[in-house]
């Protein structure tokens, strides 16, 4: 059974880089046609999806984002990773790693994103 | 970019109760919606993509319809497992972009 598990520092320092980790378990990062993402929740803003990685390092992502985010895969240690850069408070926020399944660049080959980590609270001081 | 609205964003319903959330995109997004479910203190479920297409193991009394900007989440006998809150997700463009959600309370 696929699990996602994201690691990393729960507190990062305004102006620097949040840096987290999706360990992917039970299944492989390079199955054809599966994205692997990052979401995030907020009380005020609710989730945002930041951009998703290919397990080719093909990636996507949120346009209000892109300037600051780099995603990458590491499919040897099945990982892929999330790096925003220049954070502020705004930033504070649950962090999810998710399965995508297909790209939004195709809709008609989009069908949902069907496995969730249990999240990981960064907080920027 | 697409904005998502839902309506309502809370609501009280019994077990048994035939609940209806609404879903709505600022511009056509054809059938590219899907809607996840949230417990508290769990991440989101996949419930509904394609607008109506139920995921696997999802129970049959959900159910999605709508295209273009009006899209509905219907729960047809709220159960206790129900109480949650709901998610929409458009997916027509490039970026995906969530609804604020609606709660589903006692």
């Amino acid at each position: 059974q696929l699990q996602l598990q994201e690691s990393g520092p729960g507190l990062v320092k305004s102006s620097e880089t949040l840096s987290l980790t999706c360990n992917v378990s039970g299944a492989s990062i390079t199955t054809l046609n599966y994205y692997w993402g990052w979401i995030r929740q907020t009380p005020g803003k609710g989730l945002e999806w930041i951009g998703s990685v290919y397990y080719t390092g093909s990636t996507y992502f949120n346009p209000s984002l892109k300037s600051r985010v780099t995603i990458s895969v590491d499919a040897s240690k099945t990982q892929f990773s999330l790096k925003l850069k220049s954070v502020t408070a705004a930033d504070t926020a649950l962090y999810y790693c998710v399965r995508d399944r297909g790209t939004t660049v195709t809709p008609s080959l989009y069908y949902g994103m069907d496995v969730w980590g249990q999240g990981t609270t960064v907080t920027v001081s | 970019d697409i904005q998502m609205t839902q309506s309502p964003s809370s609501l009280s319903a019994s077990v048994g109760d035939r609940v209806t959330i609404t879903c709505r995109a600022s511009q056509s997004i054809s059938t590219w919606l899907a809607w996840y479910q949230q417990k508290p203190g769990k991440a989101p479920k996949l419930l509904i993509y394609k607008a109506s297409t139920l995921e696997s193991g999802v129970p049959s009394r959900f159910s999605g319809s709508g295209s273009g900007t009006e899209f509905t989440l219907t729960i047809s006998s709220l159960q206790p497992d129900d109480f949650a809150i709901y998610y929409c997700q458009q997916y027509n463009t490039y970026s995906k972009t969530f609804g604020p959600g609606t709660r589903v309370d006692i």
